[in-house]
């Protein structure tokens, strides 16, 4: 099973809108309602931002958004703060043997 | 708040089993889905399977099914994850995380396991 495709990386100057996409199959983003994204900065464990494609978790800030359309789901961070910058990883639920597939992750630098 | 803490560091020869574990405190710990996922360093994530605290039911990756072992002690809200057969590529950080079993809703520190002869 081949991972969910993110680009590799993604800069923005503060104050500034990004946009990460994930693309995936049929049998993944594209079939079910069941797409994560987490932040991670260098050292440190994982941090949900959006799931279920796009909702918030509570102490998230409302400049993450996450959205799908067919196959390929979005991350969008508005107003860029010099803390957004870190890694950035997609996820979905998959019909496959996996059940849960990852995409390679997204460098965001904030320039 | 919600807490997991994870097991220390391991070291490993190729052909060992490791055991890390994940104590939960914070929330009711049969309420939600125990995730391992591990990460290569610098690599992406890699989930490996989910337990169901509750029921004991589980659901691993493919590429780890006949090797990994997931189960928990509730009695002390603890889950663990048992990898056999090591080899050097399963050198990583391995993270339980709390959530429902399509989304990791909190994550452990980490444990790093090398496997190295």
């Amino acid at each position: 099973q081949s991972a969910l495709t993110q680009p590799a990386s993604v800069s923005g100057s503060p104050g500034q809108s990004i946009t990460i996409s994930c693309t995936g199959t049929s049998s993944d983003v594209g079939g079910y309602n069941y797409v994560s994204w987490y932040q991670q900065h260098p050292g440190k464990a994982p941090k949900l931002m959006i799931y279920e494609v796009s909702n918030r978790p509570s102490g998230v800030p409302d400049r993450f958004s996450g959205s799908k359309s067919g196959n390929t789901a979005s991350l969008t961070i508005s107003g860029l703060q010099a803390e957004d910058e870190a890694d950035y990883y997609c996820s979905s639920y998959t019909s496959s043997s996996i059940h849960v597939v990852f995409g390679g992750g997204t460098k965001l630098t904030v320039l | 708040q919600v807490q997991l803490v994870q097991s220390g560091a391991e070291v490993k020869k190729p052909g060992a089993s490791v055991k890390v574990s994940c104590k939960a405190s914070g929330y009711t710990f049969t309420s939600y889905d125990i995730n391992w996922v591990r990460q290569a360093t610098g690599q992406g994530l890699e989930w490996m399977g989910w337990m169901n605290p509750n029921s004991g039911n589980t659901g691993y990756a493919q590429k780890f099914q006949g090797r990994v072992t997931m189960t928990r002690n509730t009695s002390i809200s603890t889950a663990y994850m048992e990898l056999s057969s090591l080899r050097s590529e399963d050198t990583a950080v391995y993270y339980c995380a709390r959530g429902s079993s399509t989304s990791c809703y909190s994550w452990g520190q980490g444990t790093l396991v090398t496997v190295s002869s």
